[in-house]
């Protein structure tokens, strides 16, 4: 079956660098895009990033574009998102998720790994 | 494009129906999807291109709409279906998400 498990998540001080990863297992990795949504504790969803399956393109949100960047290796089933210069509104559970053959839905997610930023 | 949901919270009774709304800042055209989120757990794509069902989610979650106005309707509501709903348009770079709706048990 279908499993993507996060980690890397930890509590780190603003301004600083932090890469959280993702293990896929149960499907053809290479075949698919990948993204990863965010939620701050007790609020809604935010979309973070995509990548697609062969790792050449990518796509951000507003709030991290130029400060994350997304990437994977397709030899290990890993995707990973660098966060750089991070703020304190980036405090959130970032979910790993695939993307839906002819879509750009998710159809399966993670768990989570939680990213807190504070001093 | 900024997408709205209402009501904020919906309480219905086990085995009624609840219709969820969802609408578009700018029309996007039928690249809607809807998830459901329980406390704890991490969203659960219920509805994508309107109206298509994943593999697996119940016939009584169904889709509609077009362009901006988007419905998501829960017929014979079960105690498992009482969890927080998203609406997100993918129409659109960046994806963006609706602010959710409670549905609650009445």
């Amino acid at each position: 079956q279908v499993q993507l498990v996060e980690s890397g998540g930890g509590v780190v001080q603003p301004g600083t660098s932090l890469r959280v990863s993702c293990v896929a297992s149960g499907f053809t990795f290479i075949d698919y895009a990948m993204h990863w949504v965010r939620q701050t504790p007790g609020k809604g969803l935010e979309w973070v990033a995509v990548l697609s399956p062969d790792g050449d393109n990518a796509d951000y949100g507003d709030s991290v574009k130029g400060r994350f960047t997304i990437s994977r290796d397709n030899s290990k089933n890993t995707l990973s998102l660098q966060m750089n210069s991070l703020r304190d509104e980036d405090t959130a559970t970032y979910y790993c998720a695939r993307g839906i053959a002819g879509a750009r839905a998710q159809d399966y997610w993670g768990r989570g790994t939680l990213v807190t930023v504070s001093s | 494009i900024v997408l709205t949901q209402s009501p904020a919270t919906l309480s219905v009774s086990p085995g009624e129906s609840a219709t969820l709304s969802c609408r578009a800042s700018h029309s996007v055209t039928s690249n809607l999807a809807w998830y459901q989120q329980k406390p704890g757990q991490a969203p659960r794509l219920l509805i994508y291109a309107t109206s298509a069902r994943p593999a697996g989610v119940a016939a009584r979650f169904g889709g509609s709409g077009f362009g901006t106005e988007f419905t998501l309707t829960i017929t014979g509501l079960q105690s498992e279906d009482f969890a927080v709903y998203y609406c997100q348009q993918y129409n659109f770079w960046p994806i963006t998400f609706g602010q959710g709706t409670r549905l609650d048990i009445k």
